[in-house]
């Protein structure tokens, strides 16, 4: 099983400023199956990055990933209000598929 | 638009089973794999396994191997998610989650059901 470690646990910032997400995964995972979820309170995740980089249907652009082979990435360029939320990595490379442990954006 | 709608909350003693639905609407519910992950109080999102509604094929997580059952109603546009001998360790919320295949995220959610095991 891939275990995906995220950091750090919670990153304290204020909107405007610039948010990187870590996942770091037990063994290489195919970059076209790694992606990242935003979770807010009370609500199912969505989707925000599918194949390390590519954004989801209405995501804005201040989201993007990079990465390859252990080590991905989720940048938030400037933080708007509504991106204060828990991010959540997932691989579907192999199975079971498996997310990270989640990083809580909260504000500062 | 594409949705997800799960039933309702569920309680349900120690070693007894539950059964979660999902019914698809806003597209060809034949087309897309359906996954089904869970989330319990504090621990992160867990998946569970998924099923190929056009031909009821299904793959799961060994953790939940001889546990769990997901089935398929075509007629209804239904997923559904059986999880036997229940233990509190299964108190969570249950979501059912599409992939967009040959892709393989999870782009639609449905919006999760709480199975709660208490005596």
């Amino acid at each position: 099983e891939i275990v995906l470690t995220q950091s750090p646990g919670t990153l304290s910032l204020s909107p405007g400023e610039r948010a990187t997400l870590s996942c770091r995964a037990s063994q290489s995972v195919t970059s076209s199956y790694l992606a990242w979820y935003q979770q807010k309170p009370g609500q199912a995740p969505r989707l925000l990055i599918y194949g390390t980089s590519s954004r989801a249907t209405g995501i804005p652009d201040r989201f993007s990933g990079s990465g390859s082979g252990t080590d991905f990435t989720l940048t938030i360029s400037r933080l708007e209000p509504e991106d204060f939320a828990v991010y959540y990595c997932q691989q579907c490379d192999t199975s079971p598929r498996t997310f990270g442990q989640g990083t809580k954006v909260e504000i500062k | 638009q594409v949705q997800l709608v799960q039933s309702g909350a569920e309680v349900k003693n120690p070693g007894a089973s539950v059964k979660v639905s999902c019914k698809a609407s806003g597209y060809t519910f034949t087309s897309y794999p359906m996954h089904w992950v869970r989330q319990a109080p504090g621990q992160r999102l867990e998946w569970m396994g998924w099923i190929t509604p056009d031909t009821g094929n299904t793959r799961y997580s060994q953790k939940f191997q001889g546990r769990v059952t997901i089935t398929r109603d075509i007629s209804a546009s239904t997923a559904y998610m059986e999880l036997s001998s229940l233990g509190s360790e299964d108190t969570a919320l249950y979501y059912c989650a599409r992939v967009p295949a040959p892709s393989k995220e999870l782009d639609y959610w449905g919006q999760g059901t709480l199975v709660t095991v208490s005596s």
